[in-house]
């Protein structure tokens, strides 16, 4: 059980584009959905909380208005990069809490914004 | 001082050798703590949970964890190579349980 989906895996596009990532999980409702970026040898970074229904609520330096957010079902998150760029390339990795309190990750999405 | 705080390694064990992978953290109120391993190129696999004082054993993994000392530890019995990669200790946000407060990982190496 537990099991949480990223779609697509690995995307590459042109600067300026705009990039849709989905988060899924599969055998389970999540009202509450992470998503996360991490650089090469660094640790993950806490992007946004992504809550069923509601507004996301974003961490401290991470610009709402670029990464747009939508939780429309319990099972299913979206994160759009909009106006990607270069510095935007990264791993991007959302996660779905299942229970009171244990995140399971999805697979992840490498963009590499040309 | 991070609040999560683990030695980057690497921590390089033999093949069936016992391997130790330690973290603190700052907030004496924290609830949950959380063993994560990461492969390299892939996203975080949950290994162990752990709430309470004490050790607590899954397969060749056990957690310990002393919360008067705050410190959480992953103990890797009989370690193989499959198990080379980086281990990330995760403990709650007390201002926002639902949120994970990450170490930055200790990488384990295991050689034949």
């Amino acid at each position: 059980g537990a099991v949480v989906s990223q779609h697509p895996s690995r995307v590459i596009c042109k600067s300026g584009t705009s990039v849709k990532i989905e988060c899924r999980s599969l055998d389970f409702q999540a009202t509450t959905m992470f998503w996360y970026r991490q650089f090469p040898k660094q640790s993950l970074m806490l992007m946004a909380t992504s809550n069923e229904g509601s507004k996301a609520t974003y961490e401290q330096g991470v610009e709402k208005d670029k990464f747009l957010i939508n939780h429309a079902s319990l099972t299913l998150s979206t994160l759009t990069v909009t106006s990607a760029h270069p510095e935007d390339s990264s791993f991007y990795i959302c996660s779905a809490m299942s229970g009171a309190d244990t995140q399971y990750f999805g697979p992840g999405t490498r963009l590499t914004v040309l | 001082q991070k609040e999560v705080e683990q030695n980057s390694g690497p921590l390089s064990v033999p093949e069936g050798a016992i391997a130790s992978l330690n973290c603190t953290y700052s907030d004496r109120v924290s609830q949950s703590f959380f063993w994560y391993r990461q492969y390299s190129g892939k996203s975080p696999e949950l290994i162990m949970s752990i709430y309470s004082n004490g050790d607590k054993e899954d397969g060749r993994f056990t957690a310990q964890l002393n919360k008067a000392s705050q410190y959480v530890s992953l103990l890797i019995r009989d370690s193989q190579p499959s198990d080379s990669a980086t281990y990330l200790c995760a403990v709650n946000d007390p201002r926002n349980t639902d949120k994970l407060i990450f170490g930055t990982g200790t990488r384990l190496q295991v050689f034949p």
